[in-house]
Order: C-alpha cells, then sequence, then structure tokens
C-alpha cells in the first residue's frame, strides 16, 4: 500500500500570501489529522477530519483551515501568512474503525515564510 | 493526559540494544503507552504501544512497569539507521471518531555510534 503523501514537500513563500497544502491519505483510511511542527513548539495538533467533517480542532487561529473530499484526500490553507507560520507540517492518517493510536504520518510540507 | 518525561539524547553503540526510558507517573489506568520516532526530516513513524503487558513487534520491544509509572523502548540491535528522536505519549483509548489529537513532548535524541 502507498503511505500517505503530501504536496508539495518544500514551499517558500511571502509574509500576506496564501498557501494550500494537500495530503492523500494511505487507501481505505478515512480520518486525516493536520499537524504543525516548528523547533520551538514540537509537534502542535492543527485539526482532523473524518468522513469531510472537522472532528477537532486545536488552538490555531482561524486563519488555519482545512477541508477534506469525499475520496478522504484533505486540504489545509493558511492565509494572510506570517513568519511564524514557517514549519513542518504533516498530515496523518489511520483507518476507520481501528483502535489505538497507529496514526501513519507522511513525509510533511516544509513551509517558509520569509 | 498524562504527561511524560524523557532524557533529552542518548548514544547507543550499533549492534548493541538501545534502552529508552520513560517516566509516566501520573498515567491513569486506561491509558495507553505509545511509541513513535522521527528520523529527520520525515514525519513521525509508529513504534509500538502497550497497556500493562509487555509488548513486542518487529521493531522493538516495549517493557511497562507493574505500577505503569515508566516503561522502556527496547530496540533489540541498533543500527544507525535508528538514530532518531524518540516520542513517549501516554494517551486513552480514543473513538472510532474524532478526537484524534496526539501531543508529542520533546522526546529523546538517539544517536547511534558506528
Amino acid at each position: 500500500k502507498a503511505g500517505v503523501t503530501q504536496t508539495p514537500r518544500y514551499l517558500i513563500k511571502t509574509r500576506g500570501q496564501q498557501v494550500t497544502l494537500s495530503c492523500s491519505p494511505i487507501s481505505g483510511h478515512r480520518s486525516v489529522s493536520w499537524y504543525q511542527q516548528t523547533p520551538g513548539q514540537g509537534l502542535q495538533f492543527l485539526f482532523e477530519y473524518f468522513s469531510e467533517t472537522q472532528r477537532n480542532k486545536g488552538n490555531f487561529p482561524g486563519r488555519f483551515s482545512g477541508r477534506q473530499f469525499s475520496n478522504s484526500r484533505s486540504e489545509m490553507n493558511v492565509s494572510t501568512l506570517e513568519l511564524g507560520d514557517s514549519a513542518l507540517y504533516l498530515c496523518a492518517s489511520r483507518p476507520l474503525g481501528e483502535f489505538g493510536y497507529e496514526q501513519y504520518f507522511g513525509p510533511g510540507t516544509r513551509l517558509t515564510v520569509t | 493526559d498524562a504527561k511524560t518525561t524523557q532524557p533529552p539524547s542518548m548514544d547507543c553503540a550499533e549492534g548493541r540494544a538501545a534502552n529508552l526510558p520513560c517516566n509516566h507517573s501520573t498515567i491513569s489506568g486506561n491509558e495507553y503507552v505509545y511509541w513513535y520516532r522521527q528520523i529527520h526530516s520525515q514525519g513521525p513513524q509508529y513504534i509500538i504501544h502497550g497497556l500493562k503487558n509487555n509488548e513486542t513487534n518487529e521493531m522493538a520491544s516495549l517493557i511497562i512497569t507493574e505500577d505503569r509509572k515508566s516503561s522502556t523502548l527496547i530496540l533489540p540491535h541498533a543500527t544507525l539507521r535508528d538514530t532518531a528522536v524518540y516520542y513517549c505519549i501516554v494517551r486513552a483509548p480514543i473513538s472510532n471518531f474524532g478526537n484524534e489529537k496526539l501531543t508529542f513532548g520533546t522526546g529523546t535524541r538517539l544517536t547511534i555510534i558506528p
């Protein structure tokens, strides 16, 4: 089975711009979560989607949003980019019905805001 | 979720067993212990999890003390590819829907020495 894929892998944007990141979960996985990872803050949960609905949300401003499509693929959007948004953005998927925390992470998108 | 304490860094000789400790003295009765690792510039990778019994899979063994206040991840024959940051997480079981928030601490940076 192919793993979680994320595109693009690297991105450079300037302050004030917006960005859209894409995630394709493992085939059959219907839950997709997004995380932000920075050296200072570590891994922080952004949100989780299941069946095209946001199920849980972390403590991030409204500039961070996401959505999930009927094929379980997900996108996250960050508007009005700030320098502090520079980070590795990770997507993780898990199958419905699995008990526990065996999430499968993608390689991440490294976003640099200048 | 219970908090965990891990040493910031450890070294281990290649071919030897790497023993990574984790303290979770406030763990609740229904919380599992999970281990993930993150190799540089990649997404976190699930390793193993357990509740109270020792667990073993193809990657590692997990030893949980009888009082469940600490655990040790054992990589039996460490290789250079095991160099990574290892995260210990304790978390209650989740339902099928939602609440997928994973909280990683700072982890242990394990370096395998040739």
